[in-house]
């Protein structure tokens, strides 16, 4: 692995159904994100993690849970999907080290029908 | 409230220059960062301003006012691959990014 991995890449979801997106990332950085990217709006910050075992909510957190069991993962769950999270999904790392610069997986896509 | 204004769209001509602004009402301030995002990518990172002034880097250039509140990027000899959003982004006193909704950047031979 180099940098961060999320999977799925896409995924057409029935309303109502659980979902958990997945991200690692083997850079060994403290800080972990997930944001959803919609048309017309800026990257919207769900929940975050500053550090292994501990979660924080962000901007749009309702409808969507988080853990922190390891500093390499951090997965995203919906518990029960609606279509308004018909969204892109981005994972991020960072490093207070490094001016606390953001790194990104390269997304999925998500829609719920 | 927190906020970050970018122009929606632009357009410019391949090997001209264009100037992407940003301004920005945050609670506090510990950087402010632009990123590159292609069609259909992640965005990546391209600078980073934390002082007032210019910071260069090869094509690209970003420029800080914190007095104001404001900030460029300039992007030089623009190639067609240059076409993307450019997003604008403030680190708050939370240390945590606050981001603009993204200029578009249309590139025209």
């Amino acid at each position: 692995i180099a940098g961060i991995t999320q999977a799925p890449t896409s995924q057409i979801l029935a309303a109502g159904r659980r979902m958990t997106l997945r991200c690692t990332q083997d850079m060994r950085h403290n800080a972990m994100y997930w944001y959803r990217q919609d048309l017309g709006l800026g990257l919207r910050l769900i929940h975050y993690s500053n550090t292994a075992g501990t979660t924080g909510k962000g901007e749009v957190p309702d409808g969507y849970s988080v853990s922190r069991a390891n500093t390499d993962d951090f997965p995203l769950t919906l518990a029960s999907a609606v279509p308004s999270q018909t969204s892109v999904y981005f994972c991020a790392s960072s490093d207070s080290e490094s001016h606390n610069e953001q790194f990104f997986g390269p997304g999925t896509r998500l829609t719920v029908l | 409230g927190q906020n970050i204004d970018q122009p929606t769209e632009m357009t410019a001509t391949e090997g001209a220059i264009v100037q992407i602004n940003c301004t920005y009402q945050t609670s506090g301030f510990n950087g402010l960062f632009w990123y590159q995002q292609h069609a259909g990518e992640a965005p990546t990172f391209l600078s980073y301003n934390v002082l007032d002034g210019l910071e260069e880097k090869g094509r690209f250039s970003s420029f800080l006012s914190r007095s104001k509140g404001y900030s460029y990027l300039l992007l030089k000899e623009l190639q067609m691959k240059d076409s993307a959003s450019y997003l604008c982004a403030v680190l708050d006193s939370n240390y945590q990014l606050i981001w603009g909704a993204g200029t578009k950047l249309i590139i025209k031979p």
